[in-house]
């Protein structure tokens, strides 16, 4: 069964810190998606990754397809930033299998 | 940017009702999904579908649930004889292929009384 754990669940954060979330899952995948997702509840894709690196503004996606983890970072975070964070798998077929969010609060 | 548009954003519907919400994926894209999420819980998949039928279903898409392409432009979730426990945030994605982008609606909000 394909489990996705994310952690940490909840993570406190001052204006400019450097944030780290990170996912691991359980059966090999052919993508892993980080969403984002705000209080009103929508949900905005963020990175859609298979191997190495990608980045986009202040956001870093990382994943290791042999140790089955992936890390989302974010640079010189802002209140804006706050959200949940969610990463998704994509093992066989078709549906994404979703880890239970990291909710980030980032404080001016 | 293309976006999926959901409707309603919110719907207060009685136990034992059928309701059903409406999407409009991105035009071009060919996959489209339909997510939930209970309050406070993760999101869960319920039905993709792909060449106008049904590609993969969960074990929660029972024969309550039906799903419908009916002009080529909505996609369509319909929940026959609504329980209380349907009560959920309901997310339609689209993509492009297999392996693509997901893009995300902005959700109904089914609240069942």
């Amino acid at each position: 069964k394909n489990e996705v754990e994310q952690s940490p669940q909840n993570l406190t954060a001052q204006e400019g810190e450097f944030i780290t979330i990170n996912c691991s899952y359980s059966v090999g995948i052919s993508a892993l998606h980080w969403l984002q997702q705000h209080p009103g509840g929508g949900i905005v894709s963020l990175f859609m990754l298979s191997s190495g690196k990608k980045k986009h503004g202040r956001l870093i996606a990382t994943i290791n397809i042999q140790e089955k983890h992936s890390s989302l970072h974010i640079t010189a975070s802002h209140p804006r930033d706050s959200a949940v964070y969610i990463c998704a798998t994509k093992p066989l077929g078709n549906k994404l299998v979703f880890g239970a969010g990291t909710i980030l609060r980032v404080k001016s | 940017e293309p976006e999926v548009t959901q409707t309603p954003s919110h719907q207060v519907t009685q136990m034992g009702q059928e309701v059903i919400l409406r999407c409009v994926p991105i035009s071009n894209h060919l996959y489209f999904y339909w997510y939930r999420q209970i309050l406070g819980q993760k999101v869960e998949f319920l039905v993709s579908f792909y060449n106008n039928e049904i590609s993969e279903k969960s074990e929660i898409f029972d024969d309550q649930f039906s799903v419908e392409r009916p002009d080529g432009s909505n996609f369509t979730l319909k929940i026959r004889s609504t329980k209380l426990e349907d009560s959920a945030m309901y997310f339609c994605a689209c993509g492009a292929g297999v392996n693509t982008e997901a893009f995300f609606g902005q959700g109904t909000r089914l609240t069942v009384v």
